[in-house]
This record gives structure tokens, sequence and C-alpha cells, in this order.
């Protein structure tokens, strides 16, 4: 079974910093990576999603991901933080197959004014 | 453009009793989720469904059942509730399996 890592249950930033959230995960071939983020009692909603294609995948809301084999890594990143990006965010991976997807632990993200 | 809707939105149960969640989505997916969110422990899959007619387990599946009623409904049943499942339930649907996941807005159980 895959396995998805998300280092820092808590990670706090200034508004106009850099954003780093981590995540890794174990897979002996290439999956399909997600970043979820989820609001306040709200659901998931997807900011970006890598799928073989470029190793550098955009997202919503100025967010960006790049995926790094060697690692085993697809952390998410975005130069700026702002207020409104103060949320909880998921790094998932589905099987080679498809049929289920393992999410991690979840990050959340705290913007200081 | 109503997504994924899943009822109730908050429930309270005593240990034993059964109840039944309910999540329909309007998207036409073929692919239908259900997931438990506990503190620190992500989203696990409970259940899901890739197709009409086809129910498979996930990673947490004891204590719950599942029906696919058709394409649009997928349901979560418990049937003698304990406190170990007092949780977020969210259900997701996807175009097909491995596609992007379109989340409800959850249900909050607690089971006294």
């Amino acid at each position: 079974a895959q396995s998805v890592t998300q280092l820092g249950s808590h990670v706090s930033v200034s508004e106009g910093a850099l954003v780093l959230l981590r995540c890794n995960y174990s897979s002996s071939v290439p999956p399909y990576l997600f970043w979820y983020v989820q609001y306040p009692n709200q659901g998931l909603q997807l900011l970006l999603k890598y799928t073989s294609a470029a190793t550098l995948v955009k997202g919503i809301n100025g967010f960006e991901a790049e995926f790094k084999k060697s690692e085993t890594s697809f952390h998410l990143t975005k130069p700026s933080a702002h207020m409104s990006d103060a949320a909880e965010y998921f790094c998932a991976v589905s099987e080679y197959n498809f049929n289920k997807f393992y999410f991690g632990s979840g990050t959340k993200l705290n913007v200081k004014p | 453009n109503a997504g994924v809707t899943q009822t109730p939105k908050f429930q309270v149960l005593k240990t034993g009793q059964s109840m039944t969640l309910q999540c329909a989505q309007d998207m036409n997916h073929n692919s239908m989720y259900w997931y438990r969110q506990d503190p620190g422990m992500g989203l696990r899959l409970i259940y899901y469904s890739a197709s009409e007619g086809t129910t498979d387990k996930g990673e947490v599946p004891n204590g719950y059942n599942v029906s696919r009623l058709n394409k649009r409904e997928f349901s979560l049943r418990l049937e003698s509730a304990a406190p170990s499942q007092t949780s977020v339930y969210f259900c997701a649907s996807s175009e097909a399996t491995g596609n992007i996941q379109y989340f409800g807005a959850g249900t909050r159980l607690s089971v006294l």
C-alpha cells in the first residue's frame, strides 16, 4: 500500500512570506499526486494534480508543486502568503490502478498579519 | 450546480444505534467514495464504488456497509454505532477512479 508523509502538522508564516508544505510518498512506480485544501467546516477542494507531464505543476490561488522522483517528494509552495491561505492542506497519492487514494495527515497553515 | 450533497450535516447517536449517511452527486460521475477524517490522521478510505453496481473495501471498512443505489447515490450505513466511529465523514465522487475527486461538505457524527 502507498503511504504519504506530510512533515509538520502545523506551519506558521507571516503574510507575504514564502509558503512551503512538505509531502513525501512511498511508491515503486510513478504515482498520481494531488494537493487538496480544506477550509474550516468544508470539504476538500483540489489545488493541483501531477499526472506525469511537467514536473512543476501550477494550481489555483498561486500555489505550485514540484515532483521530484529521486526524492519521492511533491512539496507545495507559494511565493507570498495571503491571509486567505490559512487552511489545512492535504497531500494525496493514487495507486497505479487508480482505485484508491491515500491521504497524508494534513498540515494546518497559519498566516500571521 | 449542487455537486456532492451529503445528509445529514450533523448527527448524534447512542452506542448500538444504526443510521445511514446519504450522498448524492449530480455530475454524472462513475466513481464514488466514503472517507472518515480524524484529527492527525488525514482522510481514510472506508469504501468506494468504481462504477454503478460495484463496491469495494477501502482502508477501514469494519463496522460499515455501503450501497450504490444508482449512479447518483452512494450510502454508508452504520449497523451498530460505536464511540470509535465518532468522526467527520466525507463523500466524494470522480469521473473515473484516479481522477480528481469532488467532496461533499461532510457529516459530523458523534457516538455517545
